[in-house]
Order: structure tokens, then sequence, then C-alpha cells
């Protein structure tokens, strides 16, 4: 299984709601990643969890809250979010950070802020 | 910033031609590596290429790197409307360091 699964697939949420992005992994893989994507922009990562703690976190604002519940599971809660986080949503997986290898991404998670 | 920069920013051609793109960077690397998006999905990765390597392929890609002028080339070869999509390159550093992906290269193959 070389599948990393998001869901949802998409998401609209108000300014004042709670919500959270899931993702899963099952190939063993013990980094994982969030990224979020604007229209025609790369991949901006967000947060790292190697071995199911949090490694980097690249000064995201406090209301995208990670969480890595176990080695095949990555969350992401929403609260408070402004409309210019509407965005694309990206989950990632790979054998480890330090070997710089392959990541495998899924499908995303579209968020509409409004 | 380490993020690599490719170019051109946006290419379009018929089927059937040659696509390449380039990607530049600026400090020492472990390996470079490239990615296909199509339009509002997730990544895909395409080959990597290593720092001691210069030339590698994978069907009708074809990748070089060249570490003393700091660039890679993607060609794709015999190009088909499926291959329209963003290519990113991303390079890969030592140590706990994630990989850092460039700006991309949104290809349009006109069939």
């Amino acid at each position: 299984d070389t599948e990393v699964t998001q869901t949802p697939k998409h998401l609209v949420m108000g300014m004042t709601n709670k919500k959270s992005l899931k993702c899963e992994q099952h190939m063993g893989h013990r980094a994982m990643y969030w990224y979020k994507q604007k229209a025609k922009k790369p991949p901006e990562l967000m947060f790292v969890y190697s071995y199911e703690k949090l490694s980097i976190n690249e000064s995201v604002p406090s209301r995208f809250s990670p969480e890595c519940p176990n080695s095949s599971l990555l969350n992401l809660h929403l609260h408070a979010l402004q409309p210019e986080d509407s965005a694309l949503y990206l989950c990632a997986s790979s054998h480890g950070i330090a070997d710089t290898g392959e990541l495998f991404f899924g499908e995303g998670s579209r968020l509409t802020v409004l | 910033s380490q993020q690599g920069e490719e170019d051109p920013q946006a290419l379009s051609i018929q089927e059937g031609e040659n696509a390449t793109m380039n990607c530049s960077y600026k400090t020492s690397i472990n390996n470079l590596q490239w990615y296909r998006q199509n339009s509002g999905r997730g990544l895909v990765h395409l080959i990597l290429i290593r720092s001691n390597e210069r030339e590698k392929h994978s069907g009708r890609l074809r990748v070089t790197l060249d570490t003393s002028k700091k660039s890679s080339s993607l060609l794709i070869t015999a190009s088909r409307a499926a291959d329209t999509a963003s290519y990113f390159c991303a390079t890969g550093y030592s140590g706990n360091t994630p990989l850092v992906f460039g700006k991309g290269t949104r290809l349009s193959v006109i069939a």
C-alpha cells in the first residue's frame, strides 16, 4: 500500500468554526508532513513530525494545530481561520527526514474559509 | 532562501515535441528530485538524482544534474496531452532538513 489518504477532499468553514483535516498512511513511514499550497505556487511546508514528535514548525499561526496520534495518522486542527487561509492542504510522508528521500503525497484537502 | 528556481515558469508545446525544464539552486545538495502535480491534485514523485550522479532516465524522462553550476534539467520526450501538469524540482540536504521545493514550471501540451 503506497497511498496517503486525506479526508475530507473539500471543506468549507466559517471563521468561527472548528474543523480538522485528517491524513493516514500505512507504509511504515516515520516522517509525516503538512504543506499549504496556494494556486500557482509551490507547496509551503507547515509542520513535520518525526517518530510521532513535532520536529519542525515553520512559524505557523496557532490557529493551525497539528496532532500525530500514532505513526499512521496525522491531523490538522483548524480554529478561527481567516479567508486568506483558503488553500489546498497537502499531507505527505517519507521513510524519515534525514534520508531526504521520496515524499508520498495525498490528494489534498481543499479548504475554503468564508 | 534555499528555494530552487525553475525556468521557464510556463511552457506550451505541441504533442510529440520534447519539453525541457530547468532548475537552479543555491547551496550544496544531497539529492534533487522532480515532482509532477496535476491541477488541484497531490504531487507525484517522478525521479531522484543523487549529487554524485550526472544523468538519470526513467521512461520518457531524462534528468541531468550539474553540481558545478548548481542546476538540473528535466526532459520529457515525445510529450503527450496527459503530460500537462505543473512540475516542481525539490532539493534534499543532509541532516534533518526537509525537501525544499522550487517555484515550478506549468507545462501545457496541446493535442
